[in-house]
């Protein structure tokens, strides 16, 4: 069964500072992995996805990589702002349960 | 604009009483999916659909029921026999075969069960 882990669960940052966010998995026969971010009482906004056969994707500051055999994928945002501050959530595709798979998410806060 | 319409955003209902979430997407889309969504719990699917008049029980389906009658709508059911309804519920879509793509999600609807 696969297991998504995601830590630390919470995390506060200056703003102007680069951080990594990370995601484990327990079963590496994925399809692809998407990383989400959700605001409070909001749905999950797509942030970036990618696919078992890429190393990484980058969209604006945030840049995503995936490393199938060690089962872990981060998320690198560059010189963070307020506006980042919201919970980020990686999912997987497993391709043998033919499910998404959610991690429970870091809660980030940049701070002014 | 494309994207997923959810509603209602708020919703009340009291024991006993079924109530229907709508989800409706014009992304053309073949896949849907009904999520729930708890307080420090990651997300767990209710159910899920490939394809119009098929549907497929998540990990959570007791209490639940759906329909997918159109491509474009995909409702959720909270009956009675839900135990524990009061949660944040979200609808998502994406491409199916062969290997799902992109999840898009709703803005989510929370019931509370008074």
């Amino acid at each position: 069964k696969q297991e998504v882990t995601q830590i630390p669960a919470a995390l506060s940052v200056p703003e102007g500072e680069n951080l990594v966010l990370n995601c484990s998995f327990t079963d590496s026969a994925i399809y692809n992995l998407q990383w989400f971010r959700q605001d409070p009482g909001k749905g999950l906004t797509s942030l970036l996805l990618i696919q078992s056969s890429q190393r990484e994707q980058t969209s604006g500051r945030l840049n995503a990589s995936l490393d199938k055999s060690s089962g872990r994928s981060t998320l690198y945002i560059a010189a963070s702002q307020p506006g980042d501050s919201a919970t980020y959530l990686c999912a997987v595709y497993t391709g043998t349960a033919s499910k998404l798979t959610f991690g429970t998410g870091t809660r980030l806060q940049v701070t002014l | 604009d494309g994207g997923i319409t959810q509603s209602p955003k708020y919703l009340f209902r009291k024991e006993g009483q079924n109530v229907t979430l709508s989800c409706e997407q014009n992304l053309n889309h073949d896949a849907m999916y009904w999520y729930r969504q708890d307080p420090g719990q990651g997300l767990r699917l209710i159910y899920y659909s490939q394809i119009v008049n098929d549907f497929q029980k998540g990990d959570i389906a007791e209490g639940y029921s759906v329909s997918r009658e159109k491509k474009e709508s995909f409702p959720l059911t909270v009956t009675s026999a839900q135990k524990n309804p009061t949660a944040f519920y979200l609808c998502a879509s994406s491409r199916a075969a062969p290997v799902p793509g992109e999840l898009f999600f709703g803005e989510g609807s929370r019931l509370t069960v008074l």
